[in-house]
């Protein structure tokens, strides 16, 4: 079975400084992986998902994450915190078909 | 619409009072998708449709929760005899096509929610 371990349940940033959110993930084959985040009393929105043609993926609004098969790691970075990125970050794995499996979240919190 | 649509967004229910939450999914989107969202906890699978077929209820919690969408678009999650343990956030998603969620395969974009709490 596939899961995802989210190693922080809150990061806190200054802006203008780098984020890093921290995801091991756990699957018995080739993983299909994701970063969603979701806004207060918004909708989960897809941010970047892993494709197997290159280890360094990039996402939407500056964010990138890497996929690490020897450390089963695919955590997500952005160089420069923003205000707006404060919100709750998903690291999800999937099945391959139709069942995402998501982490417990990681609450990033950007001071001015 | 432009998005996944879900109402109501907020419920309050007593307890075993039975409800219904609706989801519109994107126009033209053939998979459809319910999670349940617990306070504090990241999303999990409940059932998946393709068009009008149910081909996976088993994330369903018990035979309280029922699932339909006749008639392959609008979907409605049913709960009878509601629980306290039943309050969450259930999220609605939608897919384009017949689901291959890996990388070459489709996105799949998520409503707002329904909030649901048992009192």
């Amino acid at each position: 079975a596939q899961s995802v371990t989210q190693l922080d349940s809150h990061v806190s940033v200054s802006e203008g400084t780098p984020v890093l959110l921290r995801c091991n993930y756990s699957s018995s084959y080739s993983p299909s992986l994701f970063w969603y985040v979701q806004h207060p009393n918004k909708g989960l929105q897809l941010l970047l998902k892993y494709t197997s043609a290159a280890t360094l993926v990039k996402g939407i609004n500056g964010f990138e994450a890497e996929f690490k098969k020897s450390e089963t790691s695919f955590h997500l970075t952005k160089p420069s915190a923003h205000m707006s990125d404060a919100a709750e970050y998903f690291c999800v794995v999937s099945d391959g078909f139709q069942k995402l499996v998501f982490g417990t979240g990681t609450r990033l919190l950007v001071s001015p | 619409g432009a998005g996944v649509s879900q109402s109501p967004r907020y419920k309050v229910a007593k307890r075993g009072q039975d409800v219904a939450l609706r989801c519109d999914p994107i126009s033209g989107h053939v998979s459809l998708f319910w999670y349940q969202q617990a306070l504090g906890q990241g999303p999990e699978f409940l059932t998946y449709f393709q068009n009008e077929a149910q081909l996976d209820k088993s994330g369903l919690p018990s035979d309280r929760f029922f699932a339909e969408r006749p008639e392959g678009s609008v979907s409605t999650l049913k709960i009878q005899r509601t629980q306290q343990e039943d309050s969450a956030v259930y999220l609605c998603a939608s897919s384009l096509v017949r689901v291959k969620v890996g990388p070459s395969g489709n996105t799949i974009y998520f409503g707002e929610g329904s909030w649901l709490t048992v009192v």
